[in-house]
Protein backbone atom coordinates (compact mmCIF):
# COMPACT_ATOMS: atom_id res chain seq x y z
CA UNK A 1 0.00 0.00 0.00
CA UNK A 2 0.98 3.65 -0.25
CA UNK A 3 3.15 5.29 2.61
CA UNK A 4 3.24 8.71 3.43
CA UNK A 5 2.76 11.21 1.09
CA UNK A 6 4.18 14.66 1.48
CA UNK A 7 3.95 17.92 -1.28
CA UNK A 8 5.79 19.52 -2.34
CA UNK A 9 8.77 18.12 -2.38
CA UNK A 10 10.70 21.58 -2.67
CA UNK A 11 9.35 24.83 -1.94
CA UNK A 12 11.42 27.97 -1.96
CA UNK A 13 9.97 30.93 -1.08
CA UNK A 14 10.57 34.71 0.24
CA UNK A 15 11.31 36.22 3.16
CA UNK A 16 7.70 37.02 4.38
CA UNK A 17 5.92 34.97 2.37
CA UNK A 18 2.92 32.27 3.59
CA UNK A 19 3.63 28.37 2.75
CA UNK A 20 1.28 25.46 2.73
CA UNK A 21 3.07 22.04 3.38
CA UNK A 22 0.79 19.03 3.03
CA UNK A 23 0.98 15.52 4.42
CA UNK A 24 -0.94 12.36 3.25
CA UNK A 25 -0.60 9.68 6.00
CA UNK A 26 -0.77 5.72 5.71
CA UNK A 27 -4.78 5.34 5.17
CA UNK A 28 -5.97 4.50 8.25
CA UNK A 29 -3.12 5.40 10.60
CA UNK A 30 -4.88 8.41 13.03
CA UNK A 31 -1.79 9.34 15.01
CA UNK A 32 -0.22 12.14 12.88
CA UNK A 33 3.11 13.90 13.91
CA UNK A 34 4.89 16.86 12.26
CA UNK A 35 8.50 17.30 12.34
CA UNK A 36 11.42 19.81 11.24
CA UNK A 37 14.73 18.78 10.48
CA UNK A 38 17.82 21.48 10.26
CA UNK A 39 20.42 20.12 8.58
CA UNK A 40 23.13 18.20 10.52
CA UNK A 41 20.47 17.73 12.89
CA UNK A 42 18.00 15.10 13.98
CA UNK A 43 14.41 15.55 13.49
CA UNK A 44 12.44 18.06 16.14
CA UNK A 45 8.91 17.91 17.50
CA UNK A 46 6.39 20.31 16.01
CA UNK A 47 3.06 18.84 16.83
CA UNK A 48 0.78 15.47 17.17
CA UNK A 49 -2.41 14.92 16.38
CA UNK A 50 -4.81 12.44 17.41
CA UNK A 51 -7.77 12.24 14.88
CA UNK A 52 -8.78 15.80 13.82
CA UNK A 53 -7.40 17.46 17.51
CA UNK A 54 -3.79 18.31 17.85
CA UNK A 55 -2.87 16.57 21.21
CA UNK A 56 0.48 17.99 21.46
CA UNK A 57 1.57 21.09 20.04
CA UNK A 58 4.42 21.94 22.29
CA UNK A 59 6.90 22.09 19.71
CA UNK A 60 5.57 24.72 17.26
CA UNK A 61 8.28 27.65 17.57
CA UNK A 62 5.92 30.24 17.49
CA UNK A 63 2.42 31.79 16.59
CA UNK A 64 3.88 31.85 13.16
CA UNK A 65 2.98 28.26 12.86
CA UNK A 66 -0.17 26.53 12.61
CA UNK A 67 -1.26 22.68 11.68
CA UNK A 68 -4.78 21.72 10.75
CA UNK A 69 -6.28 18.05 10.44
CA UNK A 70 -9.83 19.00 9.74
CA UNK A 71 -11.08 15.12 8.52
CA UNK A 72 -8.77 13.10 10.50
CA UNK A 73 -6.44 12.27 7.63
CA UNK A 74 -4.76 14.91 5.57
CA UNK A 75 -2.88 17.61 7.42
CA UNK A 76 -1.57 20.91 6.08
CA UNK A 77 1.63 22.89 8.13
CA UNK A 78 1.13 26.76 7.61
CA UNK A 79 3.87 28.60 8.16
CA UNK A 80 3.13 32.68 7.53
CA UNK A 81 5.81 35.69 7.68
CA UNK A 82 8.50 33.19 6.73
CA UNK A 83 11.63 33.87 8.16
CA UNK A 84 15.25 32.31 6.79
CA UNK A 85 15.49 30.18 9.61
CA UNK A 86 12.47 28.12 8.73
CA UNK A 87 14.37 26.95 6.04
CA UNK A 88 14.78 23.41 6.80
CA UNK A 89 13.15 19.87 5.90
CA UNK A 90 9.51 19.15 7.14
CA UNK A 91 8.77 16.00 8.13
CA UNK A 92 5.55 14.01 8.14
CA UNK A 93 4.72 10.76 10.09
CA UNK A 94 1.92 8.50 10.84
CA UNK A 95 1.53 5.80 13.16
CA UNK A 96 -1.94 3.24 14.01
CA UNK A 97 -4.18 4.59 16.28
CA UNK A 98 -3.61 1.39 18.89
CA UNK A 99 -0.27 1.02 18.28
CA UNK A 100 2.54 4.00 18.63
CA UNK A 101 5.23 2.29 18.47
CA UNK A 102 6.55 2.59 14.90
CA UNK A 103 5.98 6.06 12.98
CA UNK A 104 6.05 6.14 9.69
CA UNK A 105 7.51 8.72 7.63
CA UNK A 106 7.11 10.41 4.42
CA UNK A 107 9.59 12.05 2.24
CA UNK A 108 9.85 15.54 3.34
CA UNK A 109 9.42 18.67 2.52
CA UNK A 110 12.81 20.86 1.69
CA UNK A 111 11.57 24.26 2.73
CA UNK A 112 13.73 27.33 1.53
CA UNK A 113 13.37 30.55 2.59
CA UNK A 114 15.26 32.76 0.31
CA UNK B 1 13.94 17.14 30.97
CA UNK B 2 13.95 13.96 28.27
CA UNK B 3 17.08 14.41 26.26
CA UNK B 4 19.24 11.46 23.55
CA UNK B 5 22.89 12.07 23.65
CA UNK B 6 24.36 10.30 20.17
CA UNK B 7 28.30 11.01 21.02
CA UNK B 8 29.84 9.60 17.92
CA UNK B 9 29.38 11.72 14.33
CA UNK B 10 30.72 9.47 12.43
CA UNK B 11 31.83 5.83 12.57
CA UNK B 12 33.74 3.49 9.63
CA UNK B 13 33.00 0.14 9.62
CA UNK B 14 34.39 -2.81 7.48
CA UNK B 15 32.49 -4.54 5.50
CA UNK B 16 30.64 -7.25 6.94
CA UNK B 17 31.89 -6.33 10.31
CA UNK B 18 29.84 -5.63 13.00
CA UNK B 19 29.38 -2.24 14.82
CA UNK B 20 27.99 0.18 17.67
CA UNK B 21 26.16 2.88 17.94
CA UNK B 22 25.90 4.77 20.81
CA UNK B 23 22.60 6.11 22.21
CA UNK B 24 22.28 7.37 26.23
CA UNK B 25 18.96 8.92 27.03
CA UNK B 26 17.70 11.08 30.18
CA UNK B 27 13.99 10.94 31.14
CA UNK B 28 12.03 10.63 34.11
CA UNK B 29 9.45 8.95 33.92
CA UNK B 30 8.92 4.73 34.07
CA UNK B 31 7.39 4.49 30.56
CA UNK B 32 9.26 5.11 27.18
CA UNK B 33 10.20 3.73 24.15
CA UNK B 34 13.41 3.53 22.91
CA UNK B 35 13.65 3.86 18.54
CA UNK B 36 16.39 3.49 15.76
CA UNK B 37 15.57 5.05 12.49
CA UNK B 38 18.19 4.65 9.41
CA UNK B 39 18.21 8.06 6.99
CA UNK B 40 19.78 7.66 3.65
CA UNK B 41 21.19 10.05 1.55
CA UNK B 42 17.93 10.20 0.13
CA UNK B 43 16.56 11.84 3.02
CA UNK B 44 13.74 8.96 4.14
CA UNK B 45 13.12 8.11 8.00
CA UNK B 46 13.76 4.34 8.07
CA UNK B 47 12.73 2.82 10.75
CA UNK B 48 15.01 -0.04 12.14
CA UNK B 49 14.31 -1.37 15.95
CA UNK B 50 11.71 -0.71 18.92
CA UNK B 51 12.68 -1.36 22.66
CA UNK B 52 10.47 -0.71 25.41
CA UNK B 53 11.38 0.10 28.93
CA UNK B 54 9.60 -2.77 30.61
CA UNK B 55 10.89 -4.94 27.52
CA UNK B 56 12.67 -8.02 29.16
CA UNK B 57 14.53 -9.15 26.13
CA UNK B 58 16.99 -6.98 24.03
CA UNK B 59 15.14 -5.93 20.74
CA UNK B 60 16.23 -7.99 17.47
CA UNK B 61 15.54 -7.67 13.64
CA UNK B 62 17.37 -9.12 11.57
CA UNK B 63 20.52 -7.65 11.47
CA UNK B 64 19.92 -5.64 14.01
CA UNK B 65 20.12 -5.73 17.89
CA UNK B 66 19.96 -3.46 20.71
CA UNK B 67 21.82 -3.66 23.69
CA UNK B 68 19.48 -2.10 26.20
CA UNK B 69 21.42 -1.16 29.91
CA UNK B 70 18.68 0.45 31.55
CA UNK B 71 20.47 1.22 34.60
CA UNK B 72 23.35 2.66 32.56
CA UNK B 73 19.96 4.40 30.45
CA UNK B 74 21.83 3.58 26.69
CA UNK B 75 20.03 1.71 24.11
CA UNK B 76 23.04 0.87 21.46
CA UNK B 77 22.47 -0.01 18.15
CA UNK B 78 24.37 -2.90 17.31
CA UNK B 79 24.76 -4.05 13.09
CA UNK B 80 26.29 -7.14 12.45
CA UNK B 81 27.60 -8.15 9.01
CA UNK B 82 27.45 -4.35 7.62
CA UNK B 83 26.91 -4.14 3.91
CA UNK B 84 27.54 -1.35 1.67
CA UNK B 85 23.57 -0.27 1.87
CA UNK B 86 24.20 0.44 5.25
CA UNK B 87 25.81 3.88 4.96
CA UNK B 88 23.40 6.21 6.09
CA UNK B 89 22.58 8.74 9.21
CA UNK B 90 21.64 6.70 12.32
CA UNK B 91 19.03 8.39 14.67
CA UNK B 92 18.56 7.61 18.12
CA UNK B 93 14.66 8.24 19.52
CA UNK B 94 12.48 7.97 22.34
CA UNK B 95 9.46 8.48 23.25
CA UNK B 96 7.85 9.08 26.62
CA UNK B 97 4.98 7.63 28.57
CA UNK B 98 2.05 5.46 26.95
CA UNK B 99 -1.68 6.34 26.13
CA UNK B 100 -3.15 8.10 23.12
CA UNK B 101 -2.21 11.80 24.33
CA UNK B 102 1.83 11.33 23.96
CA UNK B 103 3.45 10.22 20.70
CA UNK B 104 6.32 12.15 19.92
CA UNK B 105 9.88 11.34 19.28
CA UNK B 106 12.57 13.16 20.93
CA UNK B 107 15.54 12.77 18.51
CA UNK B 108 19.55 12.57 19.04
CA UNK B 109 22.04 14.25 16.53
CA UNK B 110 22.48 11.42 14.74
CA UNK B 111 25.76 9.66 14.09
CA UNK B 112 27.00 9.01 10.33
CA UNK B 113 27.99 5.43 9.34
CA UNK B 114 30.33 4.42 6.26
CA UNK B 115 30.75 1.05 5.39
CA UNK B 116 34.10 0.26 3.85
CA UNK B 117 34.22 -1.97 0.64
Amino acid sequence: GAGVSQTPSNKVTEKGKYVELRCDPISGHTALYWYRQSLGQGPEFLIYFQGTGAADDSGLPNDRFFAVRPEGSVSTLKIQRTERGDSAVYLCASSPNRELNEQFFGPGTRLTVL
Amino acid sequence: AQKITQTQPGMFVQEKEAVTLDCTYDTSDPSYGLFWYKQPSSGEMIFLIYQGSYDQQNATEGRYSLNFQKARKSANLVISASQLGDSAMYFCAMREGQGSNTGKLIFGQGTTLQVKP
